[in-house]
């Protein structure tokens, strides 16, 4: 069985600039969720979707980011405009019936 | 607030026991999970606890107590390949499929 994948595994872009990073959950997940970790600190929620709805988004940042996950299957994860705040890891992870949560290897987003 | 304590940095050595710690102070409790990482690798589920007691899977054991807010990781017979970052998360709410709080982590270092 397939894991989660994420792409791409980098990312380098400029201030200003759009970046939409895309996870595929393992399938037959309901659960998808985007967490991110910034140089130093811990991995933080970002927001859940249980198929195609947004179950919980309080961890999202601010409006220039953007969720989607059409059809209940992979998500994206789109920031515009960029800022170099932005600059982390970014994980998904998904779950079936909300226990353990599979994780998929990160996309490192760097902003210049 | 929620907040999740584990020390940043421990080094053993091969064939050797290490037990990481991990504290927690959160609005609610609804299990604590541990998690493996290798530098650019997807976190990996290694444990999970929700009644206070001792978990035992192999060569990882991990130990609830929730009247004090504390939970740790033992690693016996330790291998070169247990050197990661170990992560202890916690589920705040009662609600299947609620988000993980994460701490820091610990990276351990094991050397021959």
């Amino acid at each position: 069985e397939a894991g989660v994948t994420q792409f791409p595994s980098h990312s380098v872009i400029e201030k200003g600039q759009t970046v939409t990073l895309r996870c595929d959950p393992i399938s037959g997940h309901d659960n998808l969720y985007w967490y991110r970790r910034v140089m130093g600190k811990e991995i933080k929620f970002l927001l859940h979707f249980v198929k195609e709805s947004k179950q919980d988004e309080s961890g999202m940042p601010n409006n220039r980011f953007l969720a989607e996950r059409t059809g209940g299957t992979y998500s994206t994860l789109k920031v515009q405009p960029a800022e170099l705040e932005d600059s982390g890891v970014y994980f998904c992870a998904s779950s079936n019936r909300g226990d353990e949560q599979f994780f998929g290897p990160g996309t490192r987003l760097t902003v210049l | 607030g929620q907040n999740i304590d584990q020390p940043t940095e421990m080094t053993a050595t091969e064939g050797a026991i290490v037990q990481i710690n991990c504290t927690y102070q959160t609005s609610g409790f609804n299990g604590l999970f541990w998690y493996q990482q290798h530098a650019g690798e997807a976190p990996t589920f290694l444990s999970y606890n929700v009644l206070d007691g001792l978990e035992e899977k192999g060569r990882f054991s991990s130990f609830l107590s929730r009247s004090k807010g504390y939970s740790y990781l033992l690693l016996k017979e330790l291998q070169m390949k247990d050197s990661a970052s170990y992560l202890c998360a916690v589920r705040d709410r009662w609600q299947a499929g609620t988000a993980l709080i994460f701490g820091k982590g610990t990276t351990l270092s094991v050397s021959s």
